[in-house]
């Protein structure tokens, strides 16, 4: 059962390098987000998917892009990476609406 | 948009009872979770309210009051593990889910 997966755990990036997070699940769920979480903030929604080919904006979309084309992944863009992104990353997935939603273990974005 | 309360940090006796309260503005409001948080760690599931009342999973009761647009977790029987943050989270009608900024619980002996 691995459940949800995010790759890479831990990142060093360099101001204006790009990079892409992966998250994948095995639950076949319809449902994905992407949040950052940074001390004393809580958890702030990106982007999200509410199904294959399917992506809508959250709080925060600024600097970052996704993309939905398989169901079971769901990637995170960041095309020229600065120091406010520096966070930490967590993916989630649910199967329905009202349901539990289950996290990745998170990747750590250091943006130097 | 969406708001969402809580307090920042809250601290409970081994073997006794917390209460953590949430209060939510949005437009669109579908139901009330809860995830706990340790240092470190990813979240986790705790429990759903989409209708008014209590929901109880075993040491743990969540409350909902839609028309006063307010939840809480409860807490009994207090535990070291228990340590972590709780975050309360909303359900909109945009099939999103919007988190509070969480609540630190210590658990001291």
């Amino acid at each position: 059962n691995a459940g949800v997966t995010q790759t890479p755990k831990f990142r060093v990036l360099k101001t204006g390098q790009s990079m892409t997070l992966l998250c994948a699940q095995d639950m076949n769920h319809e449902y994905m987000y992407w949040y950052r979480q940074d001390p004393g903030m809580g958890l702030r929604l990106i982007h999200y998917s509410v199904g294959e080919g399917t992506t809508a904006k959250g709080e925060v979309p600024d600097g970052y892009n996704v993309s939905r084309l398989k169901k079971q992944n769901f990637l995170l863009g960041l095309e020229s990476a600065a120091p406010s992104q520096t966070s930490v990353y967590f993916c989630a997935s649910r199967i329905s609406l009202n349901t539990e939603a289950f996290f990745g273990q998170g990747t750590r974005l250091t943006v130097v | 948009g969406q708001s969402l309360e809580q307090p920042s940090e809250v601290t409970a006796v081994e073997g006794a009872i917390v209460q953590i309260n949430c209060t939510y503005q949005t437009s669109g409001f579908y139901g009330l979770s809860w995830y706990q948080q340790h240092d470190g760690g990813a979240p986790t599931f705790l429990s759903y309210n989409g209708l008014d009342g209590l929901e109880e999973t075993g040491r743990f009761s969540s409350f909902l009051s839609r028309s006063d647009s307010y939840g809480y977790l409860l807490l009994q029987e207090l535990q070291m593990k228990d340590s972590a943050s709780y975050f309360c989270a909303v359900q909109t009608g945009a099939n999103n889910l919007f988190f509070g900024t969480g609540t630190r619980l210590t658990v001291i002996p």
